[in-house]
């Protein structure tokens, strides 16, 4: 079965801090990945998708940004911190409708909080 | 544009009744719908899917209802059990295109005892 790896569970940085979060996926190949953010009295806003290796598409402008340098890694970055960055964030992955898997896997999630 | 809505953020209902959670979804390309529970500080794990296919589908205490022509479904669990306090979310996909999974702000259900 799919297995997404994220880490750090909570991590606490200093507002202009950069940032890396990294999810890695096993069991499977080629998934679709996603970083979602959950911020507080939220639901689950998507950040970024991606299709394969290199490929990223932004939902929403902000100061955060994607890499997938490889098929089954997930990076979320940031090269300054802003204090509205805080919230849950979870990477995801799938398979995609057309594979006949629907169900998405996702993380444990990484609680930022930046002060 | 919030593509997928869930407009109860909040739902009480007593242990033993049936709980109902609403979604609606404004993207006629979507044909592909589930429902996902989360916990506090965790991952959400995947409940009941359906296709645009059906219009119900069942999974034991566990229903999803779906009105394509109202773009809505509808999840019933029953008999609602304690456990089952935690957020639900409606996720929508569309088989075709980029298939991203794309999903509602959820609603908090508490099962009162």
């Amino acid at each position: 079965s799919q297995t997404i790896h994220q880490w750090p569970a909570t991590l606490v940085q200093p507002v202009g801090s950069p940032l890396s979060l990294e999810c890695t996926v096993e069991g499977t190949s080629n998934p679709n990945l996603y970083w979602y953010r959950q911020a507080a009295g939220r639901g689950l806003q998507l950040l970024f998708y991606s299709v394969g290796i290199g490929q990223i598409s932004s939902e929403v402008p902000q100061n955060l940004s994607a890499s997938r340098p490889q098929d089954r890694q997930f990076i979320l970055s940031s090269k300054k911190l802003l204090l509205s960055d805080s919230g849950f964030y979870l990477c995801a992955g799938d398979k995609g409708v057309s594979s006949g898997n629907t169900e998405a896997f996702f993380g444990q999630g990484t609680r930022l909080t930046v002060v | 544009d919030q593509q997928v809505k869930q407009n109860s953020p909040s739902l009480s209902v007593q242990e033993g009744r049936i709980s109902i959670l609403n979604c609606d979804y404004t993207n006629s390309m979507f044909d592909y719908f589930l429902w996902y529970k989360k916990y506090p500080a965790e991952g959400p794990t995947f409940l009941i899917s359906i296709s645009s296919i059906k219009d119900k589908n069942e999974d034991g205490r566990f229903t999803v209802f779906l009105n394509k022509s109202a773009k809505h479904l509808s999840l019933h669990i029953v008999p609602s059990q304690p456990g089952d306090s935690a957020v639900y979310f409606c996720a929508a996909s569309g088989s075709q295109g980029a298939q991203k999974l794309v999903f509602g702000q959820g609603t908090r259900l508490t099962i009162n005892p």
